[in-house]
C-alpha cells in the first residue's frame, strides 16, 4: 500500500537553527509532492509543490524541499528557524495526475521553536 | 471572500444526535474533500467528490453520508453521533491534482 512516512513526530528548536524534517514515501511511478503547514488553532495552508522540473523546490516564509527520485523523499529545510515558525508540518503525495487520486498525508511533524 | 469555508465552526452535541456540518468553496474547483484530524493531528481521507460524483470513500461508518448539490458545496452529514466522533473536520478542494486548499475546520465536540 502506499504510504508517507514522516519519522520525527517532535523537533524542538532554538531560533536561528537550522530545520530539515524528513518524508518519505513508497510509491514508485510519478507523484505530485507537497508539504502543509498547520499554525496552531488554523487550517491547512500549502507551503511549496512538486510537479516535476528542479527538484530543488523554494516555498513561501523561507522554506525550501528537495525532491530526490532515488531515495523516494523530499525533505523540507529553512535555513534559520524563527518562533512564529511554531507549528505542525505535513508531506503529502499525490501518486498519479488525476483528482481521483487520493492525496496521502504523513503523520506530520510538531515543530516548537524556543524563543 | 472566503476560497473554502465551513459551518459551524465549533459543533458541541449530545452521543445520538444528528448533526450537519456544510462547505462551499468559490474557487471553481472541480474536487471537493472531506477529512478527520484526530486529538494527535492525523489527518485522514473520509470522502472525495469530483463533478458532484462520489470517487473516494474510505472506510467509514454509513452513519457519515456526504452529500454535493453541486461542484462548489459538500456537506457532511452525521447520524447518531458517538464520543470517537469526536474531531476536527476539514473540508477542502482542489482542481485536478493540483493541491488542496483548506477550510478552515468544525470542531466536533460529542459529550
Amino acid at each position: 500500500a502506499q504510504s508517507v512516512s514522516q519519522h520525527n513526530h517532535h523537533v524542538i528548536l532554538s531560533e536561528a537553527a537550522s530545520l530539515e524534517l524528513g518524508c518519505n514515501y513508497s510509491y514508485g511511478g510519478t507523484v505530485n509532492l507537497f508539504w502543509y503547514v498547520q499554525y496552531p488553532g488554523q487550517h491547512l495552508q500549502l507551503l511549496l509543490k512538486y510537479f516535476s522540473g528542479d527538484p530543488l523546490v523554494k516555498g513561501i516564509k523561507g522554506f525550501e524541499a528537495e525532491f530526490i527520485k532515488s531515495k523516494f523523499s523530499f525533505n523540507l529545510r529553512k535555513p534559520s528557524v524563527q518562533w512564529s515558525d511554531t507549528a505542525e508540518y505535513f508531506c503529502a503525495v499525490n501518486p498519479g495526475y488525476s483528482s481521483a487520486s487520493k492525496i496521502i498525508f504523513g503523520s506530520g511533524t510538531r515543530l516548537s521553536i524556543r524563543p | 471572500d472566503t476560497a473554502v469555508s465551513q459551518t459551524p465552526k465549533y459543533l458541541v452535541t449530545q452521543m445520538g444526535n444528528d448533526k450537519s456540518i456544510k462547505c462551499e468553496q468559490n474557487l471553481g474547483h472541480d474536487t471537493m474533500y472531506w477529512y478527520k484530524q484526530d486529538s494527535k493531528k492525523f489527518l485522514k481521507i473520509m470522502f472525495s467528490y469530483n463533478n458532484k460524483e462520489l470517487i473516494i470513500n474510505e472506510t467509514v461508518p454509513n452513519r457519515f453520508s456526504p452529500k454535493s448539490p453541486d461542484k462548489a458545496h459538500l456537506n457532511l452529514h452525521i447520524n447518531s453521533l458517538e464520543l470517537g466522533d469526536s474531531a476536527v473536520y476539514f473540508c477542502a478542494s482542489s482542481q485536478e491534482f493540483n493541491e488542496q486548499f483548506f477550510g478552515p475546520g468544525t470542531r466536533l465536540t460529542v459529550l
